[in-house]
């Protein structure tokens, strides 16, 4: 089945520093990538839908500054978390699409925690 | 715009027993439906899913889910569930058309106790 990578894993950061998250598919091209955000014991939300060679789509009151989406390639979206801030821990979940089906694929997720 | 209810937070099972997580959907459109699990600290594993064809849907690890279009329901249920099925579960909808982006349930706790 189709693979879905992040990295990394999980990242400790001061406040007011960023941090890059990598989505990456392995082994289809992924024409969309979606970035959700769960916080604990809640659901996940969809911040932002990316396409490849195009703006990503921001859901309403995700901070487009602040959340930065990069989709340079058909394999690889980033998410950068600029400034952050104690209220931005979370765990960041990625996930990609692909050109035909309607299923994605999830990558493992991302733990962030602020200090 | 859909939306996905999970009536259930949590739902406590003794080992061996059946068990059954509620979902129910709104959409002005057709919709595919998924069901998704994730343990702790993962992401999230998909059971099953229905795009079209038989309602009855079955997936992985013995689950199955029946699509009820007049009830706005896929109901996922297994007959016997095991110490390792205590997770977290979470139904999800998408458009059939548009961006796909998933629109999920605010997730059911499964605990199975011996």
């Amino acid at each position: 089945g189709a693979v879905v990578s992040q990295h990394p894993s999980r990242v400790i950061c001061k406040s007011g520093t960023s941090v890059k998250i990598e989505c990456r598919s392995l082994d289809f091209q992924a024409t969309t990538m979606f970035w959700y955000r769960q916080f604990p014991k809640q659901s996940l939300m969809l911040m932002a839908t990316s396409n490849e060679g195009s703006k990503a789509t921001y859901e309403q009151g995700v901070e487009k500054d602040k959340f930065l989406i990069n989709h340079a390639s058909l394999t690889l979206s980033t998410l950068t978390v600029t400034s952050a801030h104690p209220e931005d821990s979370s765990f960041y979940i990625c996930s990609a699409g692909d050109s035909w089906g309607h299923e994605q694929f999830f990558g493992p997720g991302t733990r962030l925690t602020v200090l | 715009a859909q939306s996905v209810t999970q009536l259930d937070s949590q739902v406590p099972v003794f080992e061996e027993a059946p068990v059954e997580l509620r979902c129910n959907y709104s959409s002005s459109v057709s919709v595919y439906l998924f069901w998704y699990v994730q343990y702790p600290n993962q992401g999230l594993q998909l059971l099953l899913k229905y795009l079209s064809g038989s309602t009855l849907v079955k997936g992985i690890n013995g689950f199955e889910a029946e699509f009820n279009k007049s009830q706005t329901s896929f109901h996922l249920r297994k007959p016997s569930v095991h110490i390792s099925d205590t997770a977290e579960y979470f139904c999800a909808v998408t458009m059939d058309t548009g961006r796909r982006a998933l629109t999920f349930g605010s997730g059911t706790r499964l605990q199975v106790q011996p």
